[in-house]
């Protein structure tokens, strides 16, 4: 299947600061990318909606100020997790989907643990 | 809006069958898929139901019922690595394009 890889899969920071998380299609290109947040024993909760080339779509509650998020190229999606609080400490993981694919299927990436101090 | 309701928690015994519901609503219903998630890790895609009936796949079977807002998952010949938490997600037309919202996941113990 298609691959997703993520970076870095794990980050600590300290609070206040500014974090990016890369997502990569690496052997298909997605128009459409998806960023999702897991807290733990919870769901994953869908932040925002990447379309290459255009603003991201952010999901009611989630501020768009906060989570940045640039999709300029088909195989290259980024998040950045502006001025970092322990409350954002999270799993963030991100999902292409291949438009060519059998089911348009989402593909997750290995997703990206952040701790915030 | 969109709401999906499956099982907290699950346990069945190695080598038995189990049957994980999920029911859901959605405005602009697209697809229905099953992911499997062990702890730490991103969901591994299990199987995609878009029409009324049971896909097999191994010792995994999906079913959906769009009429009834309805699906399950079905794991046969259980083994101990299938603990793990499974998801039902839901794929919604929206407004220019389609997002996948999830439920909060099944957490299923397998015991010898």
């Amino acid at each position: 299947g298609a691959v997703v890889s993520q970076h870095p899969s794990r980050v600590i920071c300290k609070s206040g600061t500014s974090v990016k998380i890369e997502c990569r299609s690496l052997d298909f290109q997605a128009t459409t990318m998806f960023w999702y947040r897991q807290f733990p024993k919870q769901s994953l909760m869908l932040m925002a909606t990447s379309n290459e080339g255009s603003k991201a779509t952010y999901e009611q509650g989630v501020e768009k100020d906060k989570f940045l998020i640039n999709h300029a190229s088909l195989t290259l999606s980024t998040l950045t997790v502006t001025s970092a609080h322990p409350e954002d400490s999270s799993f963030y993981i991100c999902s292409a989907r291949e438009l060519a694919g059998v089911h348009n299927e989402q593909f997750f990436g290995p997703g990206t643990r952040l701790t915030v101090l | 809006g969109q709401n999906i309701d499956q099982p907290t928690e699950m346990t069945a015994t190695e080598g038995a069958i189990v049957q994980i519901n999920c029911t859901y609503q959605t405005s602009g219903f697209n697809g229905l898929f099953w992911y499997q998630q062990h702890a730490g890790e991103a969901p591994t895609f299990l199987s995609y139901n878009v029409l009324d009936g049971l896909e097999e796949k191994g010792r995994f079977s999906s079913f959906l019922s769009r009429s009834k807002g309805y699906s399950y998952l079905l794991l046969k010949e259980l083994q101990m690595k299938d603990s793990a938490s499974y998801l039902c997600a839901v794929r919604d037309s929206d407004t220019g394009g389609f997002k996948t919202i999830f439920g909060a996941g099944t957490r299923l113990f397998v015991k010898a």
